[in-house]
């Protein structure tokens, strides 16, 4: 069965500081990637996605991120962070067998 | 448009009461799935309706899990008795109909249920 891994549970950043949060899976076949992010007391937003193509993408607020099938990774990354970016950072892959599965979270503080 | 409702946004109940969960989807999703995060944890896939009918529901944990979608709209999930391992967050999300590849594979999720049992 497939499964994603997100390696940072909790990420405390200052202002302005650059952001790289991993997700890798485990699947060899085609694969759709996502990132979504919850923010407190809010419902999980799409971030980014990839389907196939360039494998940078870019997403909202500034986000992107960077499949690199050799890896399986999906790392997603972002120049310089600021305090509304504090959330919750879900990695997710869909297969086409089943609905998605979710990595563990990423919980990131940034700190003003 | 409106997105992903449910409701209600925090249940709490004591073991063995029953407990059903609303998921309104987003109009014209003919998919519907839930999840579940518990402790903190992945989320993870429970079952998913197209329209009415139930497509997969490998996912359930358990017979004391029941979902329903009766005419292809809202959807329930329904726990009875609750248990305490059944305290997690439960994600509703819907996407459109058709092909679940490419630009209509994307899910569109609820702000979630808090369940806690005591």
């Amino acid at each position: 069965a497939q499964s994603v891994s997100q390696h940072n549970h909790h990420v405390i950043l200052s202002e302005a500081a650059s952001l790289e949060l991993g997700c890798n899976y485990s699947y060899g076949g085609t694969v759709n990637l996502f990132w979504y992010v919850q923010y407190p007391g809010q419902h999980l937003q799409l971030l980014l996605k990839y389907f196939s193509g360039d494998p940078l993408v870019k997403g909202i607020k500034g986000f992107e991120a960077e499949f690199i099938k050799s890896k399986f990774s999906f790392n997603l990354r972002k120049p310089s962070v600021q305090w509304s970016d504090t959330a919750e950072y879900f990695c997710a892959v869909y297969t086409g067998r089943r609905a998605l599965t979710f990595g563990s979270g990423t919980r990131l503080q940034v700190q003003p | 448009e409106a997105g992903v409702t449910q409701f209600p946004s925090h249940s709490v109940i004591e073991k063995g009461q029953t407990v059903t969960l609303r998921c309104d989807p987003i109009s014209g999703h003919d998919n519907l799935y839930w999840y579940r995060r518990v402790m903190g944890k992945e989320i993870k896939f429970l079952l998913h309706f197209v329209k009415e009918s139930k497509q997969d529901e490998s996912g359930m944990p358990n017979n004391r899990f029941l979902a329903e979608r009766t005419g292809g709209t809202y959807s329930t999930l329904k726990v009875q008795p609750a248990e305490l391992e059944d305290s997690g967050v439960y994600f509703c999300a819907s996407s459109q109909s058709g092909s679940t590849s490419g630009s209509r594979n994307i899910q569109y999720f609820g702000a979630g249920t808090r369940l806690s049992v005591l």
